[in-house]
């Protein structure tokens, strides 16, 4: 079992809709969870981190965590297509010393 | 500076060859992390630095990859006798707490072709 898994997709959204995106991370001792977006030939930028259990917004961005789920997700609504990018979960790993990424969800907006 | 410096962007190197790359961290960063990414999306963890001394190693293949971040140099992540399968974009992040919120900031990597 990877440590961080998500659906690669592509997971192709309409223009102004909500997009979800979903992680299931194995490690019930992390604390730290992020979405880093990815564009292609670039490298990974943070968009949001959580570390309690519940909802936290950032403009159209809202991360939500569920420890005894074990799981993450990442919704972004009013989508654009400048929102297509490929979407990083990450997960900090035992001992804090390295944050573990999983594979990625390419996400692709159509107008 | 306020950007992660990777060099050199690109590093075309002969299977057998060495390869060296290098990485600059923010100034004022404390922590700075390796990671190979290969077919795209493949995040894979190589190691980690507090100051100069090894945060975590244990992502690293020790027989040919070795890492080093000394005072007032740029880190560095070097590879003896590579393979083919060493090809990747290789990612340096360097953060202020770890892997606190603040999360990594990523230079834009070093893409390394083993031909």
């Amino acid at each position: 079992q990877k440590e961080v898994e998500q659906n690669s997709g592509p997971l192709s959204v309409p223009e102004g809709a909500i997009a979800s995106l979903n992680c299931t991370y194995s490690d019930r001792g992390s604390q730290s969870f992020f979405w880093y977006r990815q564009y292609s030939g670039k490298s990974p930028e943070l968009i949001m981190f959580i570390y309690s259990n519940g909802d936290k917004e950032d403009g159209r961005f809202t991360a939500q965590l569920n420890k005894a789920s074990q799981y993450v997700s990442l919704l972004i609504r009013d989508s654009q297509p400048s929102d297509s990018a490929t979407y990083l979960c990450a997960v900090n790993g035992a001992g804090a010393s390295k944050i573990i990424f999983g594979s990625g969800t390419r996400l692709s907006i159509r107008p | 500076g306020e950007e992660v410096a990777q060099t050199p962007k690109h590093l075309v190197r002969g299977e057998g060859q060495k390869a060296k790359l290098y990485c600059a961290p923010i100034k004022g960063h404390s922590y700075v992390f390796w990671y190979q990414q290969v077919l795209k999306n493949e995040f894979k963890f190589l190691i980690s630095f507090q100051n100069e001394n090894v945060f975590d190693e244990t992502g690293m293949p020790k027989e040919r990859f070795s890492a080093k971040c000394l005072p007032n140099s740029p880190c560095s992540l070097e590879i003896q006798a590579t393979k083919l399968e060493d090809s990747a974009v290789y990612f340096c992040a360097s953060s202020q707490d770890g892997t606190g919120p603040y999360g990594y900031t990523f230079g834009s990597g070093t893409r390394l072709t083993v031909v």
